[in-house]
């Protein structure tokens, strides 16, 4: 089945400076990759997503990458804020409706 | 917007007992889920549901596990015999017959298992 690895698993930047998480993926079927933002106690928040059809996407200051040669995918972030600290986690999906196979999560913090 | 909904937000309860997990899709949505998270880990898929059948479970989803739908707008999750690695968080989510994929996740029931 699809397995998704995520690094780092901790992240610490400081305010204002650019984060990546980067992800790979095993099943070269898998089309959807989506991105969760989750606070502590709280559900997964999908933040941004990317089909396999595009390469790159972006969203004010988040951006994602994706190389489907490689089975990568990243996330950026820039201009970090301290309201981005939370647990990110990159997952991936096969097919619509499909299940979501999630990454083990990175741990972001941003200090002030 | 709507949202998914879960009652309850805390349950506990003791080893070998039944619980049962409820959930509120968003109400023109089709397909349901249910992942659970262990504390300080990942998220991880339990079972998927469309038109009243289970579409795929994870070897997690063992025959301690069912899901329901037993109304249109309720979806249930029932362990039967609860066992100490049972306690995690259960997240419900729900996905509309469209090409967006996106599944929207309802607040969570943290179970916890004495």
């Amino acid at each position: 089945g699809e397995n998704v690895e995520q690094h780092p698993s901790t992240l610490s930047v400081q305010e204002g400076d650019s984060a990546v998480i980067k992800c790979t993926y095993s099943d070269s079927a898998s089309n959807y990759f989506p991105w969760y933002k989750q606070e502590l106690g709280k559900r997964p928040q999908l933040i941004i997503d990317i089909r396999s059809n595009v390469g790159e996407k972006k969203d004010q200051r988040i951006a994602v990458t994706l190389n489907k040669t490689a089975k990568h995918f990243s996330l950026h972030i820039t201009e970090t804020q301290p309201e981005d600290s939370a647990v990110y986690f990159c997952a991936a999906s096969k097919t619509s409706y499909d299940k979501v196979i999630f990454g083990p999560g990175t741990s972001l913090s941003v200090i002030p | 917007e709507p949202e998914v909904t879960q009652t309850p937000s805390h349950q506990v309860t003791q080893m070998g007992q039944e619980v049962i997990l409820r959930c509120v899709p968003i109400s023109n949505h089709l397909y349901f889920y249910w992942y659970r998270q262990i504390l300080g880990q990942k998220v991880e898929f339990l079972v998927s549901f469309y038109n009243n059948e289970i579409s795929e479970k994870s070897e997690i989803f063992d025959d301690q596990f069912s899901v329901e739908r037993p109304d249109g707008s309720n979806f249930t999750l029932k362990i039967r015999s609860t066992k100490l690695e049972d306690s995690a968080m259960y997240f419900c989510a729900s996905s509309e017959y469209s090409i967006t994929y996106e599944q929207y996740f309802g607040p969570g029931t943290r179970l916890t298992v004495t």
